[in-house]
């Protein structure tokens, strides 16, 4: 299956709640990141977090690694209707390029 | 500093015409990556070029499509004799540092959505 999947699929919360959403990948990186797209709109970088780091923070996010078990997780705090988009994971893991997974959709209901 | 720059952001091809999409990357960016989104899936890598080089096109498809990243000018992607199935965002990302060196973010474009009809 694809490098970089994730999961839910899909997450619907209430604004104020958290949102986490994890993403697995088979091989060894040395970099993932983590981009959020608002439907039909392009790409934007959110986090990257090097394979010798555990764990980043950047304002409401929070990102954490596990090499050991090929997976990271994204957690949006005290989410807002704005952080309703798709969440992807991004490997380096073959190379030049970024391997994607399929998503997570988030809606937060307000 | 402008970010990444692609047009056009909507094209439209009847099937058997050809499409051309550009990409300007970001100001001192020499390393452009092309990827292709397919409704409801994530974004499938196609093609790394510097200037005046392919340097991997693993994720090209072996007939119709091509790229160019010339010495003057914008990058290319290039897809002739366009088919139903290509109908996709098509997105560009530049980076300031060779991908090989590790940790190196890419920067992406606002993506040109194809239809094919």
């Amino acid at each position: 299956s694809q490098q970089g999947e994730e999961d839910p699929q899909a997450l619907s919360i209430q604004e104020g709640e958290n949102a986490t959403m994890n993403c697995s990948y088979k091989t060894s990186i040395n970099n993932l990141q983590w981009y959020r797209q608002n439907s039909g709109r392009g790409l934007v970088h959110l986090i990257l977090i090097r394979s010798n780091e555990r764990e980043k923070h950047s304002g409401r996010l929070r990102v954490t690694l596990d090499t050991s078990k090929k997976s990271s997780s994204l957690l949006i705090t005290a989410s807002r209707a704005a952080d309703t988009a798709s969440y992807f994971c991004a490997t380096d893991g073959y190379g030049n390029k970024l391997v994607f997974g399929a998503g997570t959709i988030l809606r937060v209901k307000s | 500093n402008a970010g990444v720059m692609q047009n056009p952001r909507h094209l439209v091809r009847r099937r058997g015409q050809e499409a051309r999409l550009r990409c300007s990357p970001m100001k001192g960016h020499s390393h452009v990556y092309w990827y292709r989104q397919l409704p409801e899936e994530g974004l499938k890598f196609m093609v790394y070029l510097q200037k005046e080089n392919i340097i991997d096109e693993s994720g090209m498809p072996k007939e119709r499509f091509s790229a160019e990243f010339p010495k003057e000018g914008p990058s290319i992607l290039r897809i002739q004799q366009v088919v139903r199935g290509d109908s996709a965002a098509y997105f560009c990302a530049s980076s300031l540092k060779n991908p090989g060196q590790g940790g190196v973010e890419q920067f992406f474009g606002p993506g040109t959505r194809l239809t094919v009809l």
